[in-house]
């Protein structure tokens, strides 16, 4: 059965601290993904990795940062957390461009990340 | 970019009744995928659709690619079909999906 874990459900932090959201998945997928989710914004994509320490940018990267150091393992970072990154922050995971069909993107349960 | 829409936005029921949502698309695809959030906030996957037609128990969609629209059918609903759906695609390989702006369902007892 396919997985994708996320680190925590539900996290408080102040403005300022450092945050870490981690993701992980056991399918030996590619590509993996960080979405965060608002009212009325629906989902948008901050970053996505299509191999180990390669990162794009995706439609919102600002205030943002990656890391991934192993296949399996995508980070997502805020620098210095601002209460406008309060969100419920999405970690999805498919296989390469060219992989054989279906190509589906699974995501995990998704993190609510609250910035005081 | 890709754009999608979804409709209706909103759709309230009552339990047993059936349903479809559509998704438009303005360009051709690659992939297609519908998904539901359930209330937790989880998505989960209902479909790979880039075309054709498929069906998994009440739940049904068809994806017709040179007119760029999906259904989703769902039959005889219950209370825990409630939810967002959300119709998701994408131009090309490894690259991300552009998910639509959803349907909220909600289906009452």
């Amino acid at each position: 059965d396919v997985k994708v874990t996320q680190s925590s459900r539900y996290l408080v932090k102040r403005t300022g601290e450092k945050v870490f959201l981690e993701c992980v998945q056991d399918m030996d997928h590619e590509n993996m993904f960080w979405y965060r989710q608002d009212p009325g914004l629906g989902l948008r994509l901050i970053y996505f990795s299509y191999d180990v320490k390669m990162k794009e940018k995706g439609d919102i990267p600002e205030g943002y940062s990656v890391s991934r150091e192993k296949k399996e393992r995508f980070s997502l970072i805020l620098e210095s957390a601002s209460t406008n990154q309060t969100s419920m922050y999405l970690c999805a995971s498919r296989r390469y461009y060219g992989a054989v069909l279906p190509n589906e993107q699974f995501f995990g349960p998704g993190t609510r990340l609250t910035v005081l | 970019g890709i754009q999608v829409e979804q409709s209706p936005p909103d759709l309230i029921l009552q339990e047993g009744a059936n349903s479809t949502l559509r998704c438009n698309f303005s360009d051709s695809v690659n992939n297609l995928q519908w998904f539901h959030q359930n209330p937790w906030g989880q998505l989960i996957n209902l479909f790979y659709i880039p075309s054709g037609t498929k069906q998994n128990g009440r739940l049904s969609a068809t994806t017709v690619a040179t007119e760029r629209y999906s259904l989703l059918y769902i039959s005889s609903s219950q209370t825990t079909d409630s939810g967002v759906y959300f119709c998701a695609v994408d131009r090309s390989y490894g690259q991300n999906f552009v998910f639509g702006p959803g349907t909220r369902l909600s289906v009452l007892p």
